[in-house]
């Protein structure tokens, strides 16, 4: 059973910070990885998705990579900002035919990220 | 677009009372998906749907029955509610680029969040 694993849980930094975000999954035969935001009472958005294939995605002041074959990524946060304080959960997906995950995720726990002035 | 929509917002159930958590999305979609979030636990799949008329089960479907009668509807509904069933539940959808492949990005809708007592 794939288990996705979040560190740190929680997370405090002063504005300007460039940060890093880990999440670890036990079985590597994923199709892909997916980065999302969560704002307090919210729901979920996607920032950055991973193919299997890819090592890694860059979205703005985002930047996501993949390491599949020791089961691990990482988000780096460049010059963060308080606006960027929320929960960030990762996710992967098995494939399945016609090239899809059908939208079935394992989700890790989530870093509780907070940026103070 | 709207997007992914979900209603109510809140609820508060008796144990033992049903009801039924609507979705609906209108970006002409084929996947949808309902995960409950739990503190603690991330986000787990209940239930998925690859098309109008089809449905499987996710990682915890028990207590939770779906059907998919239209591409835009996907709704859920708790037979008899536990208070193990307390929780935020969401739905999410994703399609395919233009026509194209598939698109694993997923959207979510804001969260029902589920009381019951």
């Amino acid at each position: 059973k794939q288990e996705v694993t979040q560190i740190p849980a929680a997370l405090s930094v002063p504005e300007g910070e460039n940060l890093v975000l880990n999440c670890s999954f036990t079985d590597s035969a994923i199709y892909n990885l997916q980065w999302f935001r969560q704002d307090p009472g919210k729901g979920l958005t996607s920032l950055l998705l991973i193919q299997s294939s890819q090592r890694e995605q860059t979205s703005g002041r985002l930047n996501a990579s993949l390491d599949k074959s020791s089961g691990r990524s990482t988000l780096y946060i460049a010059a963060s900002q308080p606006g960027d304080s929320a929960t960030y959960l990762c996710a992967v997906s098995r494939g399945a035919a016609g090239g899809t995950s059908y939208g079935k995720l394992t989700f890790g726990q989530g870093t509780i990220l907070t940026v103070h002035p | 677009n709207a997007g992914v929509t979900q209603t109510p917002k809140f609820q508060v159930l008796k144990t033992g009372q049903s009801m039924t958590l609507q979705c609906a999305q209108d970006m002409n979609h084929e996947y949808m998906s309902w995960y409950r979030q739990d503190p603690g636990m991330g986000l787990r799949l209940i239930h998925y749907s690859v098309g109008a008329g089809i449905t499987d089960q996710g990682e915890v479907p028990n207590g939770y029955n779906v059907s998919r009668s239209t591409t835009e509807d996907f709704p859920l509904r708790l037979l008899s509610a536990a208070p193990s069933q307390t929780s935020v539940y969401f739905c999410a959808s994703s399609g395919r680029l233009a026509g194209l492949r598939p698109s694993d990005e997923q959207y979510f809708g804001p969260g029902t969040r589920l009381t019951v007592t």
